[in-house]
């Protein structure tokens, strides 16, 4: 079984403000790491991924998220928020092998990015 | 290739009424999945495809409910005598799936259903 915790559902910053979005993972088998971004009324984009290897991964947008295994996080960062950064968060994840290909999203975290 | 398209976008429906949607995926991709996403919530998983074949289906997925994928291209997704809790946007995302291994799921833009 598999499930996402998302501490927070809205998170508040000032343009140019380090942004943090956190996010904590129980997985039964090793995890594939997902963050996606949703704009009002569209579908889901990815910003980035995490898969196997390198524990640092870097996203589209300046995004980047480190997999902490002993802390079964995936927190998402940005070192300077934008405006165009206004949206909302998802965390997901999910197994590598089929039967486990299926996400499992966290309930979200809008973002707000004031002037 | 232009994605994963949905159609139609938005459908207002009368509470009883059947609606079915259309998920066309990304031409080459093998893994076809259907989200429902309420409001302030996470998508929640509903079933998916493996080609033609429904490998898995949710216990969300109640008997009105019936999903399809024939020849293993566009899929629809089918829910007899809507309920005003049928309300939500309904989310189709298509993946490849090489050698065995995930990989990430690409979705569309969604069709956000009102039953009235």
């Amino acid at each position: 079984a598999q499930s996402v915790t998302q501490l927070g559902s809205h998170v508040s910053v000032s343009e140019g403000a380090l942004v943090l979005l956190r996010c904590n993972y129980s997985s039964s088998v090793p995890p594939y790491l997902f963050w996606y971004v949703q704009y009002p009324n569209q579908g889901l984009q990815l910003l980035l991924k995490y898969t196997t290897g390198a524990t640092l991964v870097k996203g589209i947008n300046g995004f980047e998220a480190e997999f902490k295994k002993s802390e079964t996080s995936f927190h998402l960062t940005k070192p300077s928020a934008h405006m165009s950064d206004a949206a909302e968060y998802f965390c997901a994840v999910s197994g590598y092998t089929g039967a486990n290909s299926k996400l499992t999203f966290g309930k979200g975290i809008t973002l707000s990015v004031r002037p | 290739d232009t994605g994963v398209s949905q159609d139609p976008r938005h459908k207002i429906t009368k509470r009883g009424q059947n609606v079915t949607f259309r998920c066309d995926p990304i031409s080459e991709h093998n893994r076809l999945y259907w989200y429902r996403q309420t409001l302030g919530q996470g998508p929640e998983f509903l079933t998916y495809f493996q080609n033609e074949a429904q490998l898995e289906k949710s216990r969300l997925l109640s008997d009105r409910f019936s999903a399809e994928r024939p020849k293993g291209s566009f899929s629809t997704l089918e829910i007899q005598r809507t309920e005003q809790g049928d309300s939500a946007m309904y989310l189709c995302a298509s993946s490849p799936f090489p050698r065995g291994k995930n990989t990430e799921a690409f979705f569309g833009q969604g069709t956000r259903l009102t039953v009235v």
